[in-house]
């Protein structure tokens, strides 16, 4: 079945170090979206990307999607205490509705 | 503000009870899904609704129904609960913005099936 996978599944860094995680989909996907959960927390909506190739800033945040579309990245430079969580990226299978969740990325930040 | 709230944060049930799960939404979203979160498998969609009355089924509806009767709320059910249905539950509602779809989810039902 459809799979979107995230790499890796734990990452441990220290404060000020830089943090990527990497987002897989075995299909094409029309959109791919971001969580990030806070420990005891919820998923929140950080942002969408639409287009192949497509690059977004959020801060201290760069998302990309890859040109097939069935790949994306969230990297983090110089990472804060406050962004522990998880991350999830999330895609609407082309041509469906269809809606899958990555399998998500735990960040801890050591100070 | 968008606000989804569950009925509990924390449950504990025995084998075989039937359990009610609750979610309201305060923004008029016509969608609203139920999800599970297990660790190392993300979320996983169980059932969906596009409106009120309509259902449709998710990656893993098997031991679950649902029930939308107002366009505010969305019930999950486990009929007769198990033991691998422990996890955490998380009711979202879902609003077209733009170009987009934003999903905002509730605080999460942990349940725990003894």
């Amino acid at each position: 079945g459809q799979q979107v996978m995230q790499i890796p599944q734990y990452q441990h860094v220290q404060e000020g170090e830089d943090f990527t995680t990497y987002c897989n989909s075995s299909t094409t996907l029309s959109n791919i979206q971001w969580y990030k959960q806070r420990p005891g927390g919820h998923p929140v909506f950080l942002i969408q990307l639409v287009k192949s190739g497509e690059v977004k800033k959020q801060k201290r945040l760069t998302f990309q999607f890859g040109e097939a579309k069935k790949n994306s990245s969230l990297h983090i430079t110089a990472t804060q205490t406050t962004d522990v969580g998880t991350y999830f990226c999330a895609g609407y299978l082309s041509g469906t509705y269809k809606y899958i969740f990555g399998t998500g990325t735990r960040l801890k930040v050591l100070a | 503000d968008v606000k989804v709230t569950q009925s509990s944060r924390y449950l504990v049930k025995r084998t075989g009870e039937k359990v009610f799960l609750e979610c309201v939404q305060d923004m008029d979203h016509e969608n609203m899904f139920w999800y599970r979160q297990d660790p190392g498998l993300g979320l996983r969609l169980i059932y969906f609704s596009y409106d009120v009355k309509m259902k449709e089924k998710g990656d893993i509806p098997e031991g679950y129904s649902v029930s939308r009767e107002k366009k505010e709320r969305f019930s999950l059910i486990l009929e007769s609960a198990s033991t691998n249905q422990t996890s955490m539950y998380l009711c979202a509602s879902r609003v077209w913005r733009t170009s987009s779809y934003e999903q905002y989810f509730g605080p999460g039902t942990r349940l725990t099936v003894t």
